[in-house]
């Protein structure tokens, strides 16, 4: 069965400095697509990045990107130059090829002033 | 426009009743999802269609019920309430067979309340 890890329930950094959430996935399947959500207070779930697993160039979306290690199953989240704004649950997530999502259990992520 | 809506955002129940959410995306996508995040945020998919086809269905008491009239909407129905389903339940949609976009857009959530 397919998993998804997050090894960091909760994460402090400031304001500015940059910030890397690990993910970690267990799967037998080559064709799978991996997300990092964001789960603001008002409690909205957010796509923030999306990677193939057939590309190995690693996706960026401006402040964020990812380091997407197939061998490995690792697909961590980078987040730079942090905003108060993004201050969230983080949650990566893996899309099997029949369409189910399954979710890690999520980091909580303050930045601080 | 919104892209999927639920309603209601917010519902305060008793154990024992019978209550419904509805969802609804004008998005154009085949399949839909319900799923529940309990009070730790834990995210775990409940149930999808697929253009009116129940696709995914797990380990869910038999007291919810997920109704798709047509592949813009996905209600779910839930009898005999108990505290244990007090939750926030979201709603999504994405396109399906590994088509463009990939990711599921999600509704605003539902935050149920069991009394």
């Amino acid at each position: 069965a397919q998993t998804v890890t997050q090894s960091q329930p909760e994460m402090s950094v400031q304001e500015a400095e940059t910030v890397t959430l690990s993910c970690t996935y267990d799967t037998s399947e080559n064709n799978y697509y991996l997300f990092w959500y964001k789960q603001p207070p008002s409690r909205q779930m957010i796509l923030v990045i999306r990677q193939e697993a057939y590309k190995q160039q690693n996706a960026t979306e401006n402040r964020f990107s990812v380091n997407f290690q197939k061998a490995a199953k690792s697909f961590s989240l980078k987040i730079s130059d942090s905003q108060l704004g993004d201050t969230a649950m983080y949650f990566c997530a893996f899309r099997r090829v029949d369409d189910k999502i399954i979710f890690g259990k999520g980091t909580r992520l303050h930045i601080l002033p | 426009d919104t892209a999927v809506s639920q309603t209601p955002k917010y519902l305060v129940t008793q154990m024992g009743n019978d209550k419904s959410i509805k969802c609804e995306q004008n998005l154009g996508h085949d399949t839909m999802y319900w799923y529940k995040q309990d009070s730790k945020k834990f995210l775990k998919i409940m149930f999808s269609y697929n253009n009116k086809e129940l696709i995914i269905n797990e380990t869910v008491p038999n007291r919810f019920s997920p109704k798709s009239p047509d592949k813009a909407h996905l209600n779910l129905h839930i009898n005999s309430l108990e505290l244990g389903d007090s939750a926030v339940y979201f709603c999504a949609s994405s396109p399906a067979g590994g088509r463009q976009p990939y990711e599921q857009y999600f509704g605003p959530g539902t935050r149920l309340t069991v009394t």
